[in-house]
Formats: C-alpha cells, sequence, structure tokens
C-alpha cells in the first residue's frame, strides 16, 4: 500500500523557516515525479512545487520561488521542502503527492501537515 | 499564474448527470491534454479522479468523464449519487512550467 507521511509543520513567526519531510513507502520512490500541494484553511488547493526522479530537476510556483526549496533522498524514500522567509499567506496544511498517472495525474497524497506563520 | 475558473456550486438530484466546467487560457488548458480533476471530502486528502484529460484512475467509478474542448475542460458525472457530494478541482501545467488549480466546485446531491 502507498503511504506518505508529512512531518514538521507547526507554528513560526513571520520571516522564519521551517522544513517538511515526507516519508513514503509500498512504492518504489525513486521511480516517481513529487510534489508539494498546499491548501489555506478554507481555501482551495495551491501548487507549490514538483521534482524529478533523481532530483536534478525543479520547478516552482512564482509565489515560493526563491523562498522555498524542494528535495530528496532516494536511500531514504524521503522528500523535503526547506521553506525560509515564511510569510502569513504560507500559512496552510501541505500535501505531499506522489506524480504516478499519465503525465501529471497525482495519484496519491499524504494527510498533510498544518503550517501556521503568525506573529 | 491565475486560478483556473470553476463554478462555486453545482447541485443535482441522486441519478441525474451534472458537469463542472474548468476554463482557462491557451497557456495551460488549452496548451496540451495535461487537465486533471480532484475530488476532495470535508477534512479529506484530495483524490485522483481524471488524469491526461478523460483517462480514469482503476478504481474510479465509470461515471466519471473528463472531456475537453479548446481553453475549457469539462467533468461530467452521470448517474449523481450522495457520495459524490464533495469539492472538486481541476488542474493543468502550463506553458511556464508550472501547474495551477481551479477555483473549486462545491457539488451537492439534493
Amino acid at each position: 500500500e502507498v503511504q506518505l507521511v508529512e512531518s514538521g509543520g507547526g507554528s513560526v513567526q513571520p520571516g522564519g523557516s521551517l522544513r517538511l519531510s515526507c516519508a513514503a513507502s509500498g512504492f518504489t520512490f525513486r521511480n516517481f515525479w513529487m510534489y508539494w500541494v498546499r491548501q489555506a484553511p478554507g481555501k482551495g488547493l495551491v501548487w507549490v512545487s514538483r521534482l524529478k526522479t533523481d532530483g536534478t530537476y525543479t520547478e516552482y510556483a512564482d509565489s515560493v520561488k526563491g523562498r522555498f526549496t524542494i528535495s530528496r533522498d532516494n536511500g531514504k524514500n524521503t522528500l523535503y521542502l526547506q521553506m525560509e522567509s515564511l510569510r502569513t499567506e504560507d500559512t496552510a496544511v501541505y500535501y505531499c503527492v506522489r506524480g504516478g498517472m499519465g503525465n501529471t495525474g497525482l495519484d496519491h497524497w499524504g494527510q498533510g501537515t498544518l503550517v501556521t506563520v503568525s506573529s | 499564474q491565475s486560478a483556473l475558473t470553476q463554478p462555486a456550486s453545482v447541485s443535482g438530484s441522486p441519478g441525474q448527470p451534472i458537469t463542472i466546467s474548468c476554463t482557462g487560457t491557451s497557456s495551460d488548458v488549452g496548451a496540451d491534454n495535461l487537465v486533471s480533476w480532484y475530488q476532495q471530502h470535508p477534512g479529506k486528502a484530495p483524490k485522483l479522479m481524471i488524469y491526461d484529460v478523460s483517462e480514469r484512475p482503476s478504481g474510479v467509478s465509470d461515471r466519471f468523464f473528463g472531456s475537453k474542448a479548446g481553453n475549457t475542460a469539462s467533468l461530467t458525472i452521470s448517474g449523481l449519487q450522495s457520495e459524490d457530494e464533495a469539492d472538486y478541482y481541476c488542474s493543468s501545467y502550463t506553458s511556464t512550467k508550472t501547474f495551477v488549480f481551479g477555483t473549486g466546485t462545491k457539488v451537492t446531491v439534493l
């Protein structure tokens, strides 16, 4: 069974940093593109970033470019999101997602970890 | 990266069909066949319902049908059931190598 378990969320002041982790199991992690998607409380889904299988290629939403860094450790089956210079508008549940269907279908989602940026 | 436009809400009676539209531009929805649809029940993670415009993952009911014409994609649910009541989001890859989600549609079964 595919499982994606996020951790590392919590409360942080504006300008602070956090690192999210996502432990993957039940599939060959190194074979799949991985994504981060976020959802502010009561709002819609917003794509954050994605990372190629071998970690050599990344894409970011304009709203996080230069502040967030996506990475992976295929030996540990773990995806990361390093978040710097956090803003109140970054407050959201962050989902770790596998890109496993077709070219861009996101077929397995974690349960999410809440990041709250507030003074 | 403006969100794709979806109706805020759509409703229908059990057994009836409904269609949710997802309107973008020639730089996203209209650029390629890279549109997906997701279902999200309250407090739950989203679930992939349709990918590459019209492909259904195994395990997803064949009552869900995806299509696209120009810059507008559509999700049709035939034979609406109570368990279909949820939020639905479309998504598209874009020509600027980013992804964009739709604004979301709340489906209500009357």
